[in-house]
Parts: C-alpha cells; sequence; structure tokens
C-alpha cells in the first residue's frame, strides 16, 4: 500500500539546537501537510505543501516540498521548549483522497 | 469557536461488549476521518467519508468495526465485539476538502480500554 515515512523516530536536542524531521513516499505525492501533536493531545495543523520546490515558513519552521513530490522536510530553528511534540507529516495520493499519516518524529527539547 | 466534538473522552470496557464513539464534525465541513493511534502503530486510517459517503475503509477491520454517518452532524464508529488489542485512542477529524484534502481539525479524541 502506499505508506508515509518518517525520520528520525525521536530526537532530543537542547534549547537553541536546530531540529530537522524528514518524509519520504516511493509514489507521488499531490499535496503534503505536517501536524503537531502535544504530549496528551491531538493533532493539530501546522501547514500544507501542494507545488513541486515548494518552501514556505512560519517563524522559526520551514518546510519543503522536494521537486519530485515525494519527500518534504520541517526544520525548526533554535529550538524552543515549547516545540517539545510530535510532528506528523501527512501525505495524499491523488486529488480528493485519504490523508495518510507517517510515522511520526517525536521531539525533545531540554534547558 | 467551532470544533470536532467526540464522545467518550475515556471508555474502559470488557472483552466482548460494544463500543459506540461518536462524532460531531465542524459544521459545513464534507470530509470526515476516523484514526487509531496506539503507540506501535503510529495514526493508522480506519474510514473516510465526503459528503457522508464512505469513501475508503480498507484500515478498518470489517469482522468488528463498523462506520456510519447518519447525517451531516454525526459520524459514528462502532466495534463489536471489542478485544483488548482494541485498546487505543480512537481520533475522528473532519474538514473542507476540495480537490486536495485540506486542513484537518481533530476532536479530543475518545481514549478506549479493552479489558
Amino acid at each position: 500500500g502506499q505508506q508515509v515515512m518518517q525520520i528520525p523516530q525521536y530526537q532530543h536536542v537542547q534549547e537553541g539546537e536546530d531540529f530537522t524531521t524528514y518524509c519520504n513516499s516511493s509514489t507521488t505525492l499531490s499535496n503534503i501537510q505536517w501536524y503537531k501533536q502535544r504530549p496528551g493531545g491531538h493533532p493539530v495543523f501546522l501547514i500544507q505543501l501542494v507545488k513541486s520546490g515548494e518552501v514556505k515558513k512560519q517563524k522559526r519552521l520551514t518546510f519543503q516540498f522536494g521537486e519530485a513530490k515525494k519527500n518534504s522536510s520541517l526544520h525548526i530553528t533554535a529550538t524552543q521548549t515549547t516545540d517539545v511534540g510530535t510532528y506528523f507529516c501527512a501525505g495524499s495520493f491523488g486529488t480528493a483522497s485519504k490523508l495518510t499519516f507517517g510515522t511520526g518524529t517525536r521531539l525533545q527539547v531540554t534547558l | 469557536d467551532a470544533r470536532v466534538t467526540q464522545t467518550p473522552r475515556d471508555k474502559v470496557t470488557e472483552m466482548g461488549q460494544e463500543v459506540t464513539m461518536r462524532c460531531q464534525p465542524i459544521l459545513g465541513h464534507n470530509t470526515v476521518f476516523w484514526y487509531r493511534q496506539t503507540m506501535m502503530q503510529g495514526l493508522e486510517l480506519l474510514a473516510y467519508f465526503r459528503n457522508r459517503a464512505p469513501l475508503d475503509d480498507s484500515g478498518m477491520p470489517k469482522d468488528r468495526f463498523s462506520a456510519e454517518m447518519p447525517d451531516a452532524t454525526l459520524a459514528t464508529l462502532k466495534i463489536q465485539p471489542s478485544e483488548p488489542r482494541d485498546s487505543a485512542v480512537y481520533f475522528c477529524a473532519s474538514g473542507l476538502g476540495t480537490i486536495h484534502t485540506g486542513e484537518l481539525f481533530f476532536g479530543e479524541g475518545s481514549r478506549l480500554t479493552v479489558l
């Protein structure tokens, strides 16, 4: 079936360090979304990328969609303790199709 | 402040019992998703509705699970009979899908424990 893989599974950083999570699919994606889930919470939408090579920024977060639309990344600059949580990518493989979530990357930030 | 509402928030039941989880999507949203989250499997898609029609339930164990949308304001997920391996957090999410899936708004989840 169509799967979306994410690496790393877990990352522990010191506050102020950068963090990147990567999302990969063997099949071309029609679009990709990113969500953040705080411990004990529910996933919350961050962004959607649609175009090949697209780059979007939200304050310290930078999102990229690969040229082949098979991979994506989320980069956080100068992490803060408020960035703690699990980051999921979620992809669609066709128009108006279901959203398949990646395996998630759990980020831990310590002072 | 529009939100997806799920009930119950927590459910503890014994193996073999029927469990029904309910979801009220955000008014006007045309897509509804049911996901199951466990530590081992992450977020698994169980069912997907668009305009109340079931489009994909390939991730759902058909022998014991069923998902329905009796009307635009209610989605249900039923497990009968429940088993300990069904213990998980079940999330409902709704969205306004067009050509692309669009942003999903998640409910707070129903935590199910089957003893």
